[in-house]
């Protein structure tokens, strides 16, 4: 089983409507965690740190299920330039805090 | 303030040949780690500095990668000699470090060097 796991898609979504994917990690003692987006030919930037209460930036909203080991992120609202491979990525003191990636989902919005 | 730097962008090169790529992290940032991606993939840690030492180089091909960190700030990563299977974009990325607080463990990257073997 992969450390951190995530559904490739492509999720195909229309846009104006809201969109959600999970990724799931391995390690219960995972200490932090990301939502980075990544277009194509780009490199990953970070989207959004999810805090254990959760966190809400404008259309997104990352959340964080320590008792069922996921992070979420749910997208309202999509525009067509939300269109991009979401990446989740966590780390614990254990390795040394480095960042273990999942292989991300990639997002198509439609018009 | 001024983000990750890299260099170069693309670089194509025959097989059997050498290759160096520069990275340049953002002012103050203590941890510096170089990363292979493969196109579909997530971004493969090959290996994590702090400061001038090195946290983690296990996934390093040691045999033909090689990196350096001399002064704790910008660093090199060579392959030697190259062969078809490098052909990625590596990219560099940077932290503050200090893993305690998730602030420190926020990574940004560079824009990476998309390598070519042939």
């Amino acid at each position: 089983r992969k450390e951190v796991e995530q559904d490739p898609g492509p999720f195909n979504v229309p846009e104006g409507a809201t969109v959600a994917f999970n990724c799931t990690y391995s390690n219960s003692a995972s200490q932090s965690f990301f939502w980075y987006r990544q277009d194509c030919r780009k490199e990953p930037k970070l989207l959004m740190s999810v805090y254990s209460s959760g966190n809400e930036d404008g259309r997104f909203t990352a959340q964080l299920n320590r008792a069922s080991q996921y992070i979420s992120l749910l997208i309202r609202d999509s525009k067509l330039s939300d269109s991009a491979t979401y990446l989740c990525a966590v780390n614990n003191e254990d390795s040394n805090y480095q960042l273990i990636w999942g292989a991300g989902t990639k997002l198509i919005i439609k018009p | 303030e001024a983000g990750v730097a890299q260099s170069p962008r693309y670089k194509i090169i025959e097989k059997r040949q050498s290759v160096a790529f520069w990275c340049n992290p953002i002012s103050g940032h203590a941890t510096l780690y170089w990363y292979q991606q493969i196109l579909g993939q997530g971004p493969k840690l090959l290996i994590q500095f702090q400061n001038n030492g090195v946290v983690d180089d296990s996934q390093l091909p040691k045999d033909r990668f090689s990196a350096e960190r001399l002064k704790g700030v910008d660093s090199t990563l060579k392959i030697q000699p190259a062969k078809l299977e490098d052909s990625a974009v590596y990219l560099c990325a940077s932290s503050r470090g200090g893993g305690r607080f998730i602030r420190n463990t926020e990574a940004f990257f560079g824009q990476g060097t998309r390598l070519t073997v042939v």
